[in-house]
This record gives structure tokens, sequence and C-alpha cells, in this order.
């Protein structure tokens, strides 16, 4: 069964940086889309960033423009969200997800279970 | 951005009653040859999952108690026979452009 997992979140001070890796090594990595999508507590998911399957596109909601960057490694089969400048509204569990079909972003269909991350002072 | 609104917010249901929810976008969801509008629902202490993409496609493994249908900028998700493993969050999603965007959610209630 394709799962993908996620790690590297953690409780850091405003303006610092975290960065989240996703990685899975059950299915075909390198031929697919993935997305980073969020969850603030009592809220509803918010998508953050996507990169297409060989990296050359990338896309990120305003907020996060500027300071979040996500990359891959697809000799590694993991993703990564590289999170500078950390605001406490940045505080949520971020999910890892992978898309639907290869070679263009379809959705997603697959969703990790989530590694928190908490920016307090 | 496309904004989307789900109704209702919460939806309380008796098991084996037909729960119907709507999603609205701001803007036609239609790509071409396909409509970009995906459910999932977010169970109690779980990550979300995929219900039905492509407004009306379901998800490998989910029950045909769950339809979706609609066009253009108003979709529904129907569940029939509701069952107690159905509560949760119900949340659309459209995927027409970037960045994509959620509906509010709906929760299911028995």
């Amino acid at each position: 069964q394709v799962q993908v997992v996620e790690s590297g979140g953690g409780v850091v001070r405003p303006g610092r940086s975290l960065r989240l890796s996703c990685v899975d090594s059950r299915f075909s990595f390198s031929s697919f889309g993935m997305h980073w999508v969020r969850q603030a507590p009592g809220k509803g998911p918010e998508w953050v960033a996507s990169i297409s399957y060989d990296g050359n596109k990338k896309y990120y909601v305003d907020s996060v423009k500027g300071r979040f960057t996500i990359a891959r490694d697809n000799s590694k089969n993991t993703l990564f969200l590289q999170m500078n400048s950390l605001r406490v509204e940045d505080t949520a569990v971020y999910y890892c997800a992978k898309d639907r079909l290869p070679h263009n972003f379809y959705g997603m269909d697959v969703w990790g279970q989530g590694t928190t991350v908490t920016v307090s002072s | 951005d496309i904004v989307m609104t789900q109704t209702p917010l919460s939806l309380p249901v008796t098991p084996g009653e037909t729960a119907s929810i709507s999603c609205r976008s701001s803007q036609s969801l239609f790509d071409g040859d396909h409509g970009t509008l995906d459910w999932y629902l977010q169970k109690p202490g779980q990550s979300p999952h995929l219900l039905i993409y492509t407004i009306s496609y379901r998800a490998s493994g989910v029950p045909d108690r769950f339809s979706g249908s609609g066009s253009g900028t108003n979709f529904t998700l129907n569940i029939n026979r509701v069952e107690a493993e159905d509560v949760g969050v119900y949340y659309c999603m459209q995927r027409r452009e970037f960045p994509y965007t959620f509906g509010q959610g709906t929760k299911l209630e028995i």
C-alpha cells in the first residue's frame, strides 16, 4: 500500500527555521507531483505548496512565498519543505500528499499522518 | 483565488438516511474536458483522505454509497444509507488553478 511519512516537525521560536521531509519508497516517486498541505489547530486544510514530478514547477500559497521552499530529491524518494522566518500563524500539522496521477497535477490521493510544527515564543 | 463555500457546516443525520453536502465555487471549475473538484473526508484523529475526484469518480475503496455530482460552480456530495463510520468532516477542494483552495468543511454527526 502506498504510504508517505513526514518528519522534521517541532517547536521553534518565531523567525527561526525548520525543514520538513517526506519519504516513500513504494511507488514511482519520481513520476508524481507532490504537495504540502497544513492544518492549523481547529481549522480546515490549507494547501501550502506543490512541486512537479521533475522539480521544474513549484507553486506556493501567497502567505509563504519568499519564506518556504519546496524541493525534492528523486534519487532518495524524498520531498522537502524548507521553512524560514517562521511565524506564529505557521503553527499547524503539515501533511505531505502524493498526486493522484503521474506527470501532471491531478489532486492529492495519498496523505501522510502529518508532522506538527509549533511556532511560539 | 477561487473561493469555495460549503453548506451546511454541520449536518446531523440518522443512520440509514441520506446526507447531502453542497459546495459552490466562485468561478467555474471546468478545465477543458474535466471538472477539477475533489471531496475529502477527515475522520476524527486522522488525516484527510480522498473520497471523490473529478466531481464524480470514487477513489479506490470508497463505498458506492458515496456519490458526487455537479458542474460549473455547483457541486454536491451525497451519502446514501449513512453509517456510523461516516462521521467526520467533509471538505471540497478545487484544483482548477493554484492556489488549491478548500471549503470550510461540513461536520457530519450521527
